[in-house]
This record gives structure tokens, sequence and C-alpha cells, in this order.
């Protein structure tokens, strides 16, 4: 299995500061098609995951401008330039390179 | 927009059965790989099983192998998980997801005698 980790597990920031977290891959998450199927998914206190970056840096619908992905092989970083209230929650990364997707421990970003 | 609804979860005593269903709307089902991820009280996320777009090619966690039956159909738009043999540490709540990028509200399913 490929084991996702991610850093920080907790991640204090004060409003309108960019916060930047890390997840790196146990192997290389590149497929055979030549993709590479890592995504950040956010997940608000009481509410389902949702899909923010798919394919490393591509923003799921909807999603906005302030948040970013980037990495390749093994290391990748989601980065959010002005954090906001709204953001606060817990964040994955995960890989479906392997359709038995893995998910990071999450990290909790709260508002100092 | 797409929609994802979970149903069936519930309170049920080690070892036994649960059946979780995932009505699904707003594009086209049958076009899609679909997936149960759950989520333990306080917890991570846990990937539970995969089923292609015809139900040909499935996977299961370890974990769960041997236990639960994952299957589709595709005329009624629907996604089901049976759960045999529960144990105390499958009580989670349950996601449906269209690939991973659309998840449903979830389930709970407690498992507790």
């Amino acid at each position: 299995d490929i084991v996702m980790t991610q850093t920080p597990l907790s991640s204090p920031v004060t409003l309108g500061q960019p916060a930047s977290i890390s997840c790196r891959s146990s192997q290389s998450l590149v497929h055979s098609d030549g993709n590479t199927y890592l995504s950040w998914l956010q997940q608000r206190p009481g509410q389902p995951p949702r899909l923010l970056i798919y394919k490393i840096s591509n923003r799921f619908s909807g999603v906005p401008d302030r948040f970013s992905g980037s990495g390749a092989g093994t290391d990748f970083t989601l980065k959010i330039s002005r954090v906001e209230a709204e953001d606060v929650g817990v964040y994955y990364c995960m890989q479906a390179t392997q359709f038995m997707y893995t998910f990071g421990q999450g990290t909790k970003l709260e508002i100092k | 927009q797409v929609q994802l609804v979970e149903s069936g979860g519930g309170l049920v005593k080690p070892g036994g059965s649960l059946r979780l269903s995932c009505a699904a709307s707003g594009f086209t089902f049958s076009d899609y790989y679909m997936s149960w991820i759950r989520q333990a009280p306080g917890k991570g996320l846990e990937w539970v099983s995969y089923i292609s777009t015809g139900g040909f090619t499935i996977y299961y966690a370890d974990s769960v192998k041997g236990r639960f039956t994952i299957s589709r159909d595709n005329a009624k738009n629907s996604l089901y998980l049976q759960m045999n043999s529960l144990r105390a540490e499958d009580t989670a709540v349950y996601y449906c997801a269209r690939r991973y990028d659309s998840w449903g509200q979830g389930t709970l399913v407690t498992v507790s005698s």
C-alpha cells in the first residue's frame, strides 16, 4: 500500500496570512498513463470531504483560486495564499494512482 | 448538479449485517466508477471498496475483504454495500463517492452490543 504522510498535523494561521501543507508518498504516484493522481480534500467541521485539487495542481469546479497545489513524484504541497475564516477544517492529501486510495492523516487548519 | 445520497446506516450488533445504498443523480451514473470510503468517529478517511462502471472490476480493503460486497444497478442509478459479520471497528460514517471528486453526506453505521 502507498503510505501518505502529511506535515504539519496542526496549523494555526492568522486570517489573511498564507498557509502551506506538505504531503509525501511512500512511492512515486506517477501512473502508467503518465498522470499523477494526487489530490487534496477539505473537510469542514460536520461536513463530508470536498475535492479541492486533483492531479497535483488542478482546481476542482468552484474552488477559489487562493488554493493551489504543486509537486511531483513523491512530494506535494497545498498552499492557501490568504486564509479566510471559511477555510477552517481538516485537509487531506490522497492518492488515486492505485485504485486502493490512501489518505494522509489530515492537517487541522485553525485560526490563531 | 451531482447528488449522492446514502442511506441504510444504523445501530447493529456485532456479527450482524447492514446494506447501505447510495442514490445518484445529476450525472450519467453508468459512466463513472464509484467507491465507498469510511471515517471512524474523530478519525481520518479509509477507502473501503471500488467498483468499475460495469461492475466487473471490484476491489476491497483488506480490512473488509470477505465480509463486505459492493454492487451497483446502473438502471436505478444506485450503488450498494452489503456488510456482513460486522465488528466494532466497522463503526464509521460511510460515504459513497463518484471516483473521488464528489461525495455524499454519509450514513452512520454503529456496531455495538
